[in-house]
């Protein structure tokens, strides 16, 4: 079985700064997926990033970049140059390769950006 | 190009009663996932839909089932509501099964159902 945590119930962060939010995994699976949503206060998730299992490059996507070290099982979100708009939850998730399979989502992180 | 809709936004239930809660998915996608996420935790997914069929199923009693159309729509229904019913039903819509790992779902906003 899949399993994603997520301990940071909330961080705060400085307008145009930087923060990591952090995610851990634990899967049998030797391949799989990990994803990082983001849910406004209006309750859709947005898609931010993907990151396959035997990607050999962290990804980037804009100003989310997520920091992969797969021997630790982690999936770091860093958000470069916060904003106010992205105070929201964060969650983090996973599938493994067949892709057909539901995401696994972890508790997510609420993330307050301070102007 | 639309997104996931869902219908209604918001919808209060007293125990015992039954919900239909509808979903269009996002324009071009036949695949559809129900995920329930109570308050503060994260979605769990429910069953998905594809070719009118029930394909996967989580971890949900059978007081919960679903619908897919011909046009691709869904409908979640959950009958005789308990309290703990209480949630964010949210719809994803994909394009297909068994596609890459990164096959993308979209979501739709939710609705909010709330049980007294």
């Amino acid at each position: 079985a899949q399993k994603i945590t997520q301990t940071q119930p909330g961080m705060f962060v400085q307008e145009k700064e930087a923060v990591t939010l952090d995610c851990t995994y634990d899967t049998s699976d030797p391949s799989y997926g990990l994803f990082w949503y983001k849910q406004p206060s209006s309750g859709e998730m947005i898609f931010l990033i993907y990151q396959g299992s035997y990607d050999q490059q962290n990804a980037t996507e804009g100003r989310y970049s997520l920091n992969f070290q797969k021997a630790r099982k982690s999936a770091n979100l860093v958000i470069s140059a916060s904003q106010l708009g992205d105070s929201a939850m964060y969650f983090c998730a996973m599938r493994d390769s067949s892709g057909n399979t539901p995401l696994v989502f972890g508790k997510g992180t609420r993330l307050s950006v301070i102007a | 190009d639309a997104g996931v809709t869902q219908s209604p936004t918001h919808l209060i239930k007293t125990r015992g009663q039954q919900v239909t809660l509808r979903c269009s998915p996002k324009s071009g996608h036949d695949t559809v996932s129900w995920y329930q996420q109570a308050l503060g935790q994260g979605p769990q997914f429910i069953f998905q839909y594809y070719e009118e069929e029930e394909r996967q199923r989580g971890n949900f009693p059978d007081r919960f089932s679903g619908h897919q159309f011909p046009n691709y729509s869904s409908e979640l229904n959950v009958n005789a509501l308990l309290l703990g019913d209480s949630a964010l039903y949210l719809c994803a819509s994909s394009l297909g099964l068994g596609l890459a790992v990164v096959n993308e779902q979209f979501f739709g906003p939710g609705t909010r159902l709330t049980v007294l």
